[in-house]
């Protein structure tokens, strides 16, 4: 059961331009969310975070906007460079677990 | 040292061999998770280390599959008899406490060990 479902797979953006990438859970007993950001034979690495007592978190130019009552929750790179091409993988966690749980990841590419 | 150690980095292995992997963690880091990553698909928990306690085995995919930790220290994740499906990359992470306690923000990840079963 994909408990975090994220889109899309890919995408491609051109420098300068917004990249969005979406996420929508399920369990309502997740109370974090953080993004990864890999690069090619990388581990992940945190990107930013946020909890569900806010709407949005951001971090230079990398914003993550919550909506609870939906159940999703979103990245926003604003003014994209060549340097984010990554694969980004939004996680949730709780439930009364101690484990994160992954999106299937979005390869991101962006073109000069 | 610095950050979560893998290796071997690269393995290829033949059908029905048995392979581990290492993962040496965060000196101090108490907690200890084991992930694979299949291409193009995210990441799949396969079992947690805390300290002393009982390892949360829940993710783990078959029999075949199998880790163990010294204390608070290397972990070694042992695959029995492996076959093509098992081709994945495995990630190891460490943190300082507890998810739960600690959040999620320091949990470190290393590079993977890429596994190529033929």
């Amino acid at each position: 059961q994909q408990q975090v479902k994220q889109s899309p797979q890919s995408l491609i953006v051109q420098k300068g331009g917004i990249s969005i990438i979406n996420c929508a859970y399920e369990n309502t007993a997740f109370d974090y969310f953080p993004w990864y950001q890999q690069f090619p034979g990388k581990g992940p690495a945190l990107l930013i975070a946020i909890r569900p007592d806010v709407s949005e978190k951001k971090e230079g130019r990398f914003t993550i906007s919550f909506n609870k009552s939906a159940k999703q929750f979103s990245l926003h790179i604003m003014d994209s460079q060549p340097g984010d091409s990554a694969t980004y993988f939004c996680a949730a966690l709780g439930g009364g677990g101690n484990k994160l749980t992954f999106g299937t990841g979005t390869q991101l590419k962006v073109e000069l | 040292g610095a950050g979560v150690s893998q290796s071997p980095s690269n393995k290829v292995t033949e059908k029905g061999k048995d392979v581990e992997l290492r993962c040496d963690p965060i000196s101090g880091h108490t907690a200890l998770y084991w992930y694979r990553q299949r291409l193009g698909q995210g990441l799949e928990f396969l079992i947690y280390f805390q300290g002393n306690s009982a390892p949360d085995k829940s993710g783990l995919p078959s029999d075949r599959f199998s880790a163990e930790r010294t204390g608070e220290s290397v972990s070694t994740l042992t695959i029995q008899r492996t076959q093509q499906e098992d081709s994945a990359v495995y990630l190891c992470a460490s943190s300082l406490r507890n998810l739960k306690l600690s959040g999620a923000n320091v949990l470190t990840f290393g590079a993977g060990s890429r596994l190529t079963v033929l």
